[in-house]
């Protein structure tokens, strides 16, 4: 069975950068697993920040980016800002039977 | 504008069936894969199925596979989820979204869900 490994929980103050990584356990993360990047607030929908990687919505603040990062798909907050405080979820491409893989969410507080 | 509405949510007994459903605007239907995603109470995003474009390629998840059946309706731009011999453990929100394979993979929106709950 595949897991997809996010970090638990990271903090960031208000301005500072931070980065969520996004881990397979079938090995480095590549191109080819197209990594989506989800923010979700509290009692909200998840919305769409990154596809492929590292391409952005129209609607995605650019202080948000996505990369390739020592094996694992990255998500990195440049400028953090308060209303950044969200969950945010990787989603990978695997194909097969069962092609899409979440991770388990990093909890992002801004403090 | 896109919009993305679910609908059919509510209480249910074990084992018995549900259809959800999601109403979609805003964009053309055919042309996108359509995915279900759900969340249990407190927890994180579990992909559950896609259907591609005409209906004809679906997948699922192991933990529904053999019980929910996804289908689509391109004349009426609505997509399903059956769901059948429910269990405690299918109780979450259950989400639409619609993914455009340009090549990249390119999720975009999603719905605001719908609650399904499954109890005695």
């Amino acid at each position: 069975q595949t897991v997809v490994t996010q970090e638990p929980s990271l903090t960031v103050s208000p301005g500072g950068t931070v980065t969520l990584t996004c881990a397979s356990s079938t090995g480095a993360v590549t191109s080819g697993y197209y990594a989506n990047w989800f923010q979700q607030k509290p009692g909200q929908a998840p919305t769409t920040l990154i596809y492929g990687t590292s391409n952005k919505h129209s609607w995605t603040p650019a202080r948000f980016s996505g990369s390739l990062l020592g094996g694992k798909a990255a998500l990195t907050l440049s400028g953090v800002q308060p209303e950044d405080e969200a969950e945010y979820y990787c989603l990978l491409y695997y194909g097969g039977a069962q092609p899409w893989v979440f991770g388990g969410g990093t909890k992002l507080t801004v403090l | 504008q896109v919009q993305l509405v679910e609908s059919g949510g509510g209480v249910v007994q074990p084992g018995r069936s549900l259809r959800v459903s999601c109403a979609a605007s805003g964009f053309t239907f055919s042309n996108y894969v359509m995915h279900w995603v759900r969340q249990a109470p407190g927890k994180g995003l579990e992909w559950v199925a896609l259907i591609l474009y005409d209906g004809n390629v679906k997948s699922y998840a192991d933990s529904v596979k053999g019980r929910f059946t996804i289908s689509r309706d391109n004349s009426k731009n609505t997509l399903y989820l059956q769901m059948n011999s429910l269990r405690p453990e299918d109780t979450a929100v259950y989400y639409c979204a619609n993914e455009y394979s340009n090549g990249w993979f390119r999720f975009e929106y999603w719905g605001q869900g719908t609650l399904v709950t499954v109890s005695s």
